[in-house]
């Protein structure tokens, strides 16, 4: 059982170019979330989906964009990449009100 | 103000000790709290829930004050395997949306 994967899990990327953080889950959730974790810092909600099609802008949201086209996947795409946006990336699922389930990360470092 | 705020440690604990800490929240209208657990370089993973009653699981055992606005956990009998790095996380909307503290490290030692 997988769970939650997420691609890459390293990346450099130059300022100003893009790229996109793939997430997959096999459990079936209807919610999933990308969150950030900057150094001493709690992780910060960037979006989350509540299922296919349907998708809303968390705490920190600029810089990002993303899609749900299906239950399972829910790909975070950078667009110009920033120095701010280093950092570690996490995407998640859940079912209503239940624990939730994180990927391994992504370490992305924008140079 | 932080919506969850905890102390970042780290607390170094001798093996078979008891360690406690505590989180403070907010959001008075926060609806269900929970400790999860993050390795050095890792996901975080739910370690529990936190009930009103307070509840416990094994040699972890979990607090909630919704007057003061905190929670604890208390850690009896630590093992090496217990240094991590403690989240607070507290629930806010009813469909799970999640507020994360920045964590409270524990070093477990010899």
């Amino acid at each position: 059982n997988a769970g939650v994967t997420q691609t890459p899990k390293f990346r450099i990327l130059k300022i100003g170019q893009s790229m996109t953080l793939q997430c997959t889950q096999d459990m079936n959730h209807n919610y999933m979330y990308w969150y950030r974790q900057d150094p001493g810092m709690g992780l910060k909600l960037i979006y989350y989906s509540v299922g296919a099609g349907i998708t809303d802008k968390g705490e920190v949201p600029n810089g990002y964009n993303v899609s749900r086209s299906t239950t399972e996947d829910f790909p975070l795409r950078l667009e110009l990449a920033a120095p701010s946006q280093t950092s570690v990336y996490f995407c998640a699922s859940s079912s209503l009100r239940e624990e939730q389930y994180f990927g391994p990360g992504t370490r992305l470092t924008v140079t | 103000r932080k919506e969850v705020e905890q102390d970042p440690g780290p607390f170094n604990v001798p093996e078979g000790a008891t360690v406690a800490f505590n989180c403070t929240y907010s959001n008075s209208a926060s609806q269900s709290f929970f400790w999860y657990r993050q390795d050095c370089r890792k996901e975080p993973k739910l370690l529990m829930s936190v009930y009103s009653s307070g509840n416990e699981d094994g040699r972890f055992t979990a607090q909630l004050n919704r007057a003061s606005q905190y929670i604890s956990l208390l850690i009896r009998d630590s093992k090496l395997s217990d240094s991590a790095t403690y989240l607070c996380v507290v629930a806010t909307d009813s469909w799970g949306k999640l507020q994360f503290g920045a964590g409270t490290q524990v070093v477990v030692t010899p």
